[in-house]
């Protein structure tokens, strides 16, 4: 079956320096979206992403689809502490009509 | 809109006693979604629902549990017997017209098994 693997696991970054997040599936995506999961709570819909190749910004964070549709990576520059929680990748394949989470990377800012 | 909608919030429960879940999804949506989340294993897509429909519940670990959708407002996930490795956060989720579109998720329920 359809297979996400997300790194890295944990993150510790100091307040201000950047943070990357990759993921990347065993099959071709139809298109992969972006979660966030703050401590004690739901995920959260971040993006979307579709064409191959696709660039998207949401002020800090940068979202990137790689050319092959496999993988993708979450950039923050110059983290805050509001940006602490578990981000989360999901893959959807559209032919075998599954949406596959990451496994997450748990990202600490610390002050 | 009041987003999606899960009760129990927190549920505590001994092994080998039924357990009923509930969600109310956004109203319009035709997707509805079950996912249990767990530190060894993430978050696993248990069920959806096209429409009440049942369409794929391949995720579904064993026939302990069992899903429904009687309506366009209201689902729910059963354990019956629960055991203590069912212990997780479950949660509901819904989306629009599109298969895999944008994701609401509710607030989960945290199931602990004892």
């Amino acid at each position: 079956g359809q297979q996400v693997m997300q790194i890295p696991q944990y993150q510790h970054v100091q307040e201000g320096e950047d943070f990357t997040t990759y993921c990347n599936s065993s099959t071709t995506l139809s298109n992969i979206q972006w979660y966030k999961q703050r401590p004690g709570g739901h995920p959260v819909f971040l993006i979307q992403l579709v064409k191959s190749g696709e660039v998207k910004k949401q002020k800090r964070l940068t979202f990137q689809f790689g050319e092959a549709k496999k993988n993708s990576s979450l950039h923050i520059t110059a983290t805050q502490t509001t940006d602490v929680g578990t981000y989360f990748c999901a893959g959807a394949s559209g032919s075998a009509r599954q949406l596959t989470f990451g496994s997450g990377t748990q990202l600490t800012v610390l002050p | 809109d009041a987003g999606v909608i899960q009760s129990p919030r927190h549920e505590v429960t001994e092994m080998g006693q039924e357990v009923t879940l509930r969600c109310k999804p956004i109203s319009g949506h035709d997707y509805l979604f079950w996912y249990r989340q767990t530190m060894m294993r993430g978050l696993e897509l248990l069920i959806y629902f096209n429409n009440n429909v049942p369409i794929d519940d391949s995720g579904m670990p064993e026939d302990r549990f069992s899903a429904k959708m009687p309506n366009a407002s209201f689902s729910t996930l059963k354990i019956q017997p629960s055991e203590p490795r069912d212990s997780a956060v479950y949660f509901c989720a819904s989306s629009g017209t599109v298969l895999f579109g944008t994701q609401y998720f509710g607030p989960g329920t945290r199931l602990l098994v004892l």
